[in-house]
């Protein structure tokens, strides 16, 4: 089955920078690759997602790139601001809807000002 | 607004009870999975359940079992709590046959054992 290794655990910056947070993958069959974030006591929220036809994908101050060979792909922040301060979750999953999602453990991601 | 609805949203319960938890999918949705998410980790697949069937099972003990309903609400029952089953419970909507856009994740049931 799929595992998903998900890196750094936390991550502090300071305002105005960057943030990465890379993750790989087992499963050569997985073409679908979510970000979620997490604040505390919220439920898990979409924020970005790649398919494996697609190399880079970018929404504003995030992108997400994905290596398929090398079986990782990677978060992107750039601009960070406070309210940015949250969990990330990565996942993996067999793109169709009835495959349930692979997470990592989760980057604690901390903007401070 | 998630569309997805869970209930109870947080719940006591004593080692050896058993528990129900329930979950309103997303309108247009036909499809619920559950995930438990223990402190600090990442969610952990449970079951899927569609057209009333579980369709998908984690590697999760038989003390979990689960139900979907004509209107594709579900539930999910644990059964011989333990204080190791302490974790926050999401329930996730997605339509079966259409292109998979993700997940929408309910709220959650924070569940202690105590």
């Amino acid at each position: 089955g799929e595992n998903v290794e998900q890196h750094p655990s936390t991550l502090s910056v300071q305002e105005g920078d960057s943030a990465v947070i890379k993750c790989t993958y087992s499963d050569s069959a997985s073409n679908y690759f979510p970000w979620y974030k997490q604040e505390l006591g919220k439920r898990p929220q979409l924020i970005i997602d790649i398919r494996s036809n697609v190399g880079e994908k970018k929404d504003q101050r995030i992108a997400v790139t994905l290596n398929k060979t090398a079986k990782h792909f990677s978060l992107h922040i750039t601009e960070t601001q406070p309210e940015d301060s949250a969990v990330y979750f990565c996942a993996a999953s067999p793109s169709s809807g009835n495959t349930p999602l692979v997470f990592g453990k989760g980057t604690r991601l901390s903007v401070i000002a | 607004d998630a569309g997805v609805t869970q209930s109870p949203t947080h719940l006591i319960k004593t080692r050896g009870q058993q528990v129900t938890l329930r979950c309103s999918p997303k309108s247009g949705h036909d499809t619920v999975s559950w995930y438990q998410q223990a402190l600090g980790q990442g969610p952990q697949f449970i079951f899927q359940y569609y057209e009333e069937e579980e369709r998908q099972r984690g590697n999760f003990p038989d003390r979990f079992s689960g139900h979907q309903f004509p209107n594709y609400s579900s539930e999910l029952n644990v059964n011989a709590l333990l204080l190791g089953d302490s974790a926050l419970y999401l329930c996730a909507s997605t339509l079966n046959l259409a292109d998979f856009y993700g997940y929408t994740f309910g709220s959650g049931t924070r569940l202690t054992v105590v």
